[in-house]
C-alpha cells in the first residue's frame, strides 16, 4: 500500500527565504506526483504535477523534482512572500488508473 | 457559474440522520471523488466515480453512499449520521483519474 510523508509537518520562515519541502513515498512505481496548496478553510489548489519521467517541473517562483528511484519529491520556494502561507500537500498516482494518494502536508508560515 | 461548487457550505445535523451533500461541476469532467479531511488523518478518499453510474470505494466508505445518475453530479449520502462523520467533506473532478484534480469548497459537517 503506497504512503506519503511529508515532513515538517509545520515550517515557520521569515519573508524572503527560499525554502524546501519535502515529500516521500514508498512504493517508487508511481505515475505521476502533484503538489497542491490549501489556504486555510478553502479547498486544493493543484500546483505542479511531475510525470514519471520527469525530473522537475516549474512554474513562477515554485520548482518541483522528482527522484523515484529514492521515493522523494521537493517543493522548493523561491524568495518567499507572506501570501505563500498555506498548507502544502503532494500526492502520487500509482502506474495504473489509481486514484491520488495525499500526504498529510505541511503548513507552511511565511512572517514578514 | 464555472467550476465546482458544494451545498451545502456548512451543516450541522444529529446522530443518526440522513444527511446528503452535493457535488456539481460544469467541465463535464469524467472522474469525480469524494474525500473527507480530518486532523492527524489528512485527506482520505471515501468513493470516485470515473463515469455515470460507475462508482468504486476508496479508503474509508463505510457510512456513505453515493449515487451518479448525471455526469456533472456526484451526491454523497450518510445513511445514519455518527459523530465520528463530522469533518470536513470535498468533492473534486478531473478528466482522468490520474491528471490534475480540481476541488470544491468543501462542505464542514458537524454531528452532534
Amino acid at each position: 500500500k503506497q504512503e506519503v510523508t511529508q515532513i515538517p509537518a509545520a515550517l515557520s520562515v521569515p519573508e524572503g527565504e527560499n525554502l524546501v519541502l519535502n515529500c516521500s513515498f514508498t512504493d517508487s512505481a508511481i505515475y505521476n506526483l502533484q503538489w497542491f496548496r490549501q489556504d486555510p478553510g478553502k479547498g486544493l489548489t493543484s500546483l505542479l504535477l511531475i510525470q514519471s519521467s520527469q525530473r522537475e517541473q516549474t512554474s513562477g517562483r515554485l520548482n518541483a523534482s522528482l527522484d523515484k528511484s529514492s521515493g522523494r519529491s521537493t517543493l522548493y520556494i523561491a524568495a518567499s512572500q507572506p501570501g505563500d502561507s498555506a498548507t502544502y500537500l503532494c500526492a502520487v498516482v500509482n502506474s495504473g488508473n489509481t486514484p491520488l494518494v495525499f500526504g498529510k502536508g505541511t503548513r507552511l508560515s511565511v512572517i514578514a | 457559474d464555472a467550476g465546482i461548487t458544494q451545498s451545502p457550505r456548512y451543516k450541522i445535523t444529529e446522530t443518526g440522520r440522513q444527511v446528503t451533500l452535493m457535488c456539481h461541476q460544469t467541465w463535464s469532467h469524467s472522474y469525480m471523488f469524494w474525500y473527507r479531511q480530518d486532523l492527524g488523518h489528512g485527506l482520505r478518499l471515501i468513493y470516485y466515480s470515473a463515469a455515470a453510474d460507475i462508482t468504486d470505494k476508496g479508503e474509508v466508505p463505510d457510512g456513505y453512499v453515493v449515487s451518479r445518475s448525471k455526469t456533472e453530479n456526484f451526491p454523497l449520502t450518510l445513511e445514519s449520521a455518527t459523530r465520528s462523520q463530522t469533518s470536513v467533506y470535498f468533492c473534486a473532478s478531473s478528466e482522468v483519474i490520474s491528471y490534475e484534480q480540481y476541488f470544491g469548497p468543501g462542505t464542514r459537517l458537524t454531528v452532534t
